[in-house]
């Protein structure tokens, strides 16, 4: 069964700092990974979303990279402003078709 | 943009009740899903669906059950709600085919509490 890990579970961070989100799976046997954006009682906003044959992909502030076969993913966020402040989280699509999500890391920017 | 939309953003039910939880979308997916997001857990899904009238267990189904009778609309239903299907339930779809490569969008979540 796939596991996904995201550390840390939390972060916080003065405005302005780059920031580096960590998410780490067991079974490099994926399809894609995609990472989602929730703030507070809201749902999931899609981010970002790596094809297995991609290394890495690019959005605005927002990088994410993949290396497969050590089961890793990275999400950076440069110059971080206090609207990035929600929770990060990654999610790795395998070879059973189903989406499996990591815990997620809470980011607090302060002004 | 894709739209998925949720019937209520908050529900009420008490134990023993049937409740009946909605989705929509507006962009003729295919793939529908449903899950369930807990403090601690994360989420977990619950039941997806490949196409009209077609349903498949996720990780944690018990208790639950779906229907989708036309392709817009998938609906998650609890036959006799208990305390510990207190959730948010969110659900989400992606276009045709597997899930394997086409990137999933959710609906605001259903927070339900069953008291």
């Amino acid at each position: 069964k796939q596991e996904v890990t995201q550390i840390p579970a939390a972060l916080s961070v003065p405005e302005g700092e780059n920031l580096v989100l960590n998410c780490s799976f067991t079974d490099s046997a994926i399809y894609n990974l995609q990472w989602f954006r929730q703030d507070p009682g809201k749902g999931l906003t899609s981010l970002l979303l790596i094809q297995s044959s991609q290394r890495e992909q690019t959005s605005g502030r927002l990088n994410a990279s993949l290396d497969k076969s050590s089961g890793r993913s990275t999400l950076y966020i440069a110059a971080s402003q206090p609207g990035d402040s929600a929770t990060y989280l990654c999610a790795v699509v395998s070879n059973d078709y189903k989406l499996s999500f990591g815990a997620g890391t809470t980011v607090t920017v302060r002004a | 943009d894709v739209k998925v939309t949720q019937s209520s953003r908050y529900l009420v039910k008490r134990t023993g009740e049937k409740v009946f939880l909605e989705c929509v979308q507006d962009m003729d997916h295919e793939n529908m899903f449903w899950y369930r997001q807990d403090p601690g857990l994360g989420l977990r899904l619950i039941y997806f669906s490949y196409d009209v009238k077609m349903k498949e267990k996720g990780d944690i189904p018990e208790g639950y059950s779906v229907s989708r009778e036309k392709k817009e609309r998938f609906s998650l239903i609890l036959e006799s709600a208990s305390t510990n299907q207190t959730s948010m339930y969110l659900c989400a779809s992606s276009p045709a085919g597997t899930s394997a490569t086409n990137e999933q969008f959710f609906g605001p979540g259903t927070r339900l509490t069953v008291l």
